[in-house]
Order: C-alpha cells, then structure tokens, then sequence
C-alpha cells in the first residue's frame, strides 16, 4: 500500500497570501489529522477530519481552515499568511473503528512565510 | 505544566550503548505512542502501546499506566539510531487528537 503523501512538498509564500495543502491518505484510511511543527511550540494538533466531516479542532485562529473530500484526500488552508506561520505542516491518517488509534504520517510540507 | 513530558531534552551517547528517554504524562489516556523523527521531517510511529512493553528489533518500549510513564529503550545503539524520537498520547476523553512531548533529540557518535 502506498503510503501517506502530501503536496506540495516545500513552499516558500508571502506575508498576506493564502496557501493551500493537501493530504492523500493510506487506502481505506478515513480519517486525516493535520499538525504544525514549529521550533518553539513543537507538534501541534490543528484539526482532524472524517466522512468528510471536521470531529475536532486545535487551538488555532480562524485563518487555518481545512475539508475532506468523499475520497478522503484532504486540504488545509491558511488565509492571510503570518511570519509565524512558517512550519513543517504534516497530516496524518488512520483507520477508523475498533479502538484503532495509530496514525500514519506523511513526509510533510515545510512552508516558510517571508 | 506540559501534559506530555519527555526527558532527557538532548542525549548523545557512543556506539554500543543502551539509551533509556523517558515520558511522562499528566491526563487520561487511550494509547500512548512513540515516533521519529529523522532530519528532513518524516515522523514514523515506532509504537502504540496501552499496557505492558512490546519490542521490536533493538528497540523496547514499556508504560506503566498507573504511574503516567512509559520508556523508550534501545539496545546496541547505532549511529543511525541519531534522530528526535517523540512522545505521544492519545486523549481518553473526546478527540482523537495525537499531544506531543517536546522531543528528545538523540545523537549516537560512532
């Protein structure tokens, strides 16, 4: 099975712009987790989607907003980019159901705002 | 106070020895879980545990439920053993979301 892929894998954009990412995840897998790598504050959890349906979310502003698709690919978008918000992105997906709670993670997206 | 606490924050060690990082964590959990990282930013997940120890190859990894903690071992360390190995949990309440420790980031010379 192939595993998680992300795209694209690095992107360099401009304080005010907007950028969009995406997921595909292992097949069969339904639920996608998006996370934030900064130096300072570490992994953090932004949100995480299943049946196309957004289950929960992290302590992030409104800006950073996400979807999934019927496939279960899934994108993440950050509107009105900030300098802080240059970080490795990575999503993760799993299978769902039967008390299954191991993620598999993609290879990420390093964004850096300038 | 973090939720999830990881120690040692730097370890660097010689080929050969037996490296011990340690978690600790501070609310309920459904699975506690072990990853790492290699420069350039691939996070693989070593283990998912909920009780007792599993192995696998050179690396153990224990938790103790009562006492919030688990460790990482690995045996006959290697230089390509040198990444940043994270812990995990998986809250017990509501979200499946993944709270991460800071990171120990291991550094085995040859």
């Amino acid at each position: 099975k192939a595993g998680v892929t992300q795209t694209p894998r690095y992107l360099i954009k401009t304080r005010g712009q907007q950028v969009t990412l995406s997921c595909s995840p292992i097949s069969g897998h339904r639920s996608v987790s998006w996370y934030q790598q900064t130096p300072g504050q570490g992994l953090q959890f932004l949100f995480e989607y299943f049946s196309e349906t957004q289950r929960n979310k992290g302590n992030f502003p409104g800006r950073f907003s996400g979807r999934q698709f019927s496939n279960s690919r899934s994108e993440m978008n950050v509107s009105t980019l900030e300098l802080g918000d240059s970080a490795l992105y990575l999503c993760a997906s799993r299978i769902t159901g039967g008390g299954s709670y191991e993620q598999y993670f993609g290879p990420g997206t390093r964004l850096t705002v300038t | 106070k973090n939720e999830v606490e990881q120690s040692p924050q730097n370890l660097t060690a010689q080929e050969g020895e037996f490296i011990t990082i340690n978690c600790s964590y501070s609310v309920g959990i459904s699975a506690l879980h072990w990853l790492q990282q290699h420069p350039g930013g691939g996070i693989v997940s070593l283990f998912m545990l909920s009780s007792g120890k599993k192995k696998h190859g050179r690396l153990i990894a224990t938790i103790n439920i009562q006492e919030k903690h688990s460790s990482l071992h690995i045996t006959a360390s290697h230089p390509r053993d040198s990444a940043v190995y994270i812990c995990a949990v998986t809250l017990i309440q509501g979200a499946q979301k993944l709270v991460f420790g800071q990171g120990t980031r291991l550094t085995i010379n040859p």
